[in-house]
């Protein structure tokens, strides 16, 4: 089965500061991948996804995230962190034949920022 | 305006006592599903539905149940709630092609003493 792991479950920046939140995942097939944040008191929005094709991938918000076959990584990077960027963000794979099924959610990682 | 509605979004109750969280979207969408969210544990489904009257259940549906009768709504059951279910509950919906890019609702956070 496939899992997500997400490095840190707590990262804190400074404002204009690169944000680097780091996702690891393990798949015996090519893997659909994605980046969901959750702002204060909301759901989860998609931020970005990786299907096929180009391996950087540009979201929304500035965030963009880089799928690297050889590390099993799709880490998520800012190179000017917000203070609205303060968020839980949650990395997923989708598992499933042909990529387009159930969603597994990492635990989450809570961006704090700070003046 | 396209979004998931879920209602209640707080509720206390107390164990053994049978409640009900609404879920509901208006884009027409096939697929809903439930997800509960623990600290350290992200998000885990609980049951999915492809479409009216089909239902299946997640990787954590001990002690829910889920109906949809129409294709707007999918409600969440406790029969019988026990602290162990106390939780924040997202209700999600997509079309079926696109299962992975879900539209989540606001969240229901849910404690049983």
């Amino acid at each position: 089965a496939q899992s997500v792991t997400q490095l840190g479950s707590h990262v804190s920046v400074s404002e204009g500061a690169l944000v680097l939140l780091r996702c690891n995942y393990s798949s015996s097939v090519p893997p659909y991948l994605f980046w969901y944040v959750q702002y204060p008191n909301q759901g989860l929005q998609l931020l970005l996804k990786y299907t096929t094709g180009a391996t950087l991938v540009k979201g929304i918000n500035g965030f963009e995230a880089e799928f690297k076959k050889s590390e099993t990584s799709f880490h998520l990077t800012k190179p000017s962190a917000h203070m609205s960027d303060a968020a839980e963000y949650f990395c997923a794979v989708s598992e499933g034949s042909g990529g387009y099924n159930k969603l597994i959610f990492g635990a989450g990682t809570r961006l704090a920022v700070h003046p | 305006e396209a979004q998931v509605t879920q209602n209640p979004r707080y509720l206390i109750t107390v164990t053994g006592k049978k409640l009900t969280v609404t879920c509901s979207q208006n884009m027409n969408h096939e697929y809903m599903s439930w997800y509960r969210q623990d600290p350290g544990l992200g998000l885990r489904q609980i049951y999915y539905s492809m479409n009216v009257e089909v239902t299946d259940k997640g990787d954590v549906p001990e002690g829910y149940k889920v109906s949809r009768k129409e294709k707007r709504n999918f409600p969440l059951i406790l029969e019988s709630p026990s602290p162990n279910q106390t939780s924040l509950y997202f209700c999600a919906s997509s079309i079926w092609e696109k299962r992975d890019e879900q539209f989540f609702g606001p969240g229901t956070r849910l404690t049983v003493l």
